[in-house]
């Protein structure tokens, strides 16, 4: 089955050090894959897309992700976490073929950052 | 631009009564999409638009569940008659053509359902 799975439902971290948010995917095919974030009783905001370029992707407010098509992963990190980065993030993949029917989410990994 | 404008923010309303969420996508998208999100189920779609015709409405859970798009600046999501159950927060989404660009949020409606 096609799926996006986030590995961890927390994540923890103390400010000034470095974040790490896991995903992995299934899919039939090439997928592109996103990371959304989430503040409290906000709306998503993309982070970074994945299309195939480059597999190292960087997005804003410093966050990266590298596409590993041997590991099926695309995990989320930042080397210095900051208080403002609490948020919830969303793994997504369009692993449809690339029809524009919607994209699958992953559960979400809440990010808490501790002082 | 002013992104993907949803309203209301809030809306709290009575069981049996009709809600109407709205949504204006980023001008020049051809892609609308609505989500729900709840704590137990996450984000699911419920239906998506392409150039104002419905293409899949298998994510509506209901008959009570109705989406339109009369033109390509304005959807409907419409709820009648409402549940308790059907409280969660709405999102709609736009995106220029394939989803491979990503889509953008609008901030959505928290609808409650007492």
């Amino acid at each position: 089955a096609q799926s996006v799975t986030q590995l961890d439902s927390h994540v923890s971290v103390s400010e000034g050090t470095p974040v790490l948010l896991r995903c992995n995917y299934s899919s039939s095919y090439s997928p592109s894959l996103f990371w959304y974030v989430q503040h409290p009783n906000k709306g998503l905001q993309l982070l970074l897309k994945y299309t195939s370029a480059a597999t190292l992707v960087k997005g804003i407010n410093g966050f990266e992700a590298e596409f590993k098509k041997s590991e099926t992963s695309f995990h989320l990190t930042k080397p210095s976490a900051h208080m403002s980065d609490a948020a919830e993030y969303f793994c997504v993949a369009d692993i449809s073929g690339g029809g524009a029917d919607g994209l699958t989410f992953g559960k979400g990994t809440h990010l808490i950052i501790q002082p | 631009d002013a992104g993907v404008i949803q309203s209301p923010r809030h809306e709290v309303t009575e069981m049996g009564q009709e809600v109407t969420l709205r949504c204006k996508p980023i001008s020049g998208h051809n892609s609308l999409f609505w989500y729900r999100q709840t704590m137990m189920r996450g984000l699911e779609l419920l239906i998506y638009f392409n150039n104002n015709v419905p293409i899949d409405d298998s994510g509506m859970p209901e008959d009570r569940f109705s989406a339109k798009m009369p033109n390509a600046s304005f959807s409907t999501l419409k709820i009648q008659p409402s549940e308790p159950r059907d409280s969660a927060v709405y999102f709609c989404a736009s995106s220029q053509g394939r989803s491979v660009y990503g889509y953008t949020f609008g901030s959505g409606t928290r609808l409650t359902v007492v």
